[in-house]
């Protein structure tokens, strides 16, 4: 069975700064996708970006990046430029073939003014 | 277009009653899928359907059912309700098996 997995329960960052979160996954799977959601306050889960495995390019959307490394079943999560508007509860998701999304424990971003 | 809509937002049900939650999908999206969220972890996979077929089950029990309608909305039943059963509830909805869009859930609290 896949799982994943978030390291890091809690992490703190200054406005304006850059902060990365972690991620690894188990499967044996060689297609799937890979999935970043936040979850804020209001509990409404949001999506932030998304990485196929079949594609060497990190995926990018605005201030958030990814740094995919399939050999080594990471998947971390880059926020340039954080505001305030960023603090939530970050889960990385992996989805198989199958489409069910297997979520991590989740990783609570504090944004420092 | 309206995104992923579930009612209700809020439900109080005692131990051993029967509830059932409700989910539209976004426009065009033929497939639904149900998780629960407990406090302080990561949803769970409960339940999948594309074009009103189940295409995958979680690890729950058969007190919990679902189904999706022509339309493509969903009901997600859960009978016989227990303390453990309180959780958020969390509708996503896809296009064919691409990336999964969620609704605001329905915050089920079991007295």
């Amino acid at each position: 069975a896949q799982t994943v997995t978030q390291s890091q329960p809690e992490m703190s960052v200054q406005e304006a700064e850059t902060v990365t979160l972690s991620c690894t996954y188990d499967t044996s799977e060689s297609d799937y996708y890979l999935f970043w959601y936040k979850q804020p306050p209001s509990r409404q889960m949001i999506l932030v970006i998304r990485q196929e495995a079949y594609k060497q390019q990190n995926a990018t959307e605005n201030r958030f990046s990814v740094n995919f490394q399939k050999a080594a079943k990471s998947f971390s999560l880059k926020i340039s430029d954080s505001q305030l508007g960023d603090a939530a509860m970050y889960f990385c998701a992996y989805r198989s073939c199958g489409n069910k999304l297997v979520f991590g424990a989740g990783t609570i971003l504090r944004v420092k003014s | 277009d309206a995104g992923v809509t579930q009612s209700p937002t809020h439900l109080i049900k005692t131990r051993g009653q029967h509830v059932t939650l409700r989910c539209s999908p976004i426009s065009g999206h033929k497939s639904v899928s149900w998780y629960q969220q407990v406090l302080g972890q990561g949803p769970q996979f409960i339940f999948q359907y594309y074009e009103k077929e189940e295409r995958g089950r979680g690890n729950f029990p058969d007190r919990f059912s679902a189904r999706q309608f022509p339309n493509y909305s969903s009901e997600l039943n859960v009978n016989a309700l227990l303390l453990g059963d309180s959780a958020l509830y969390l509708c996503a909805s896809s296009h064919n098996t691409d990336t999964q869009y969620f609704g605001p859930g329905t915050r089920l609290t079991v007295l």
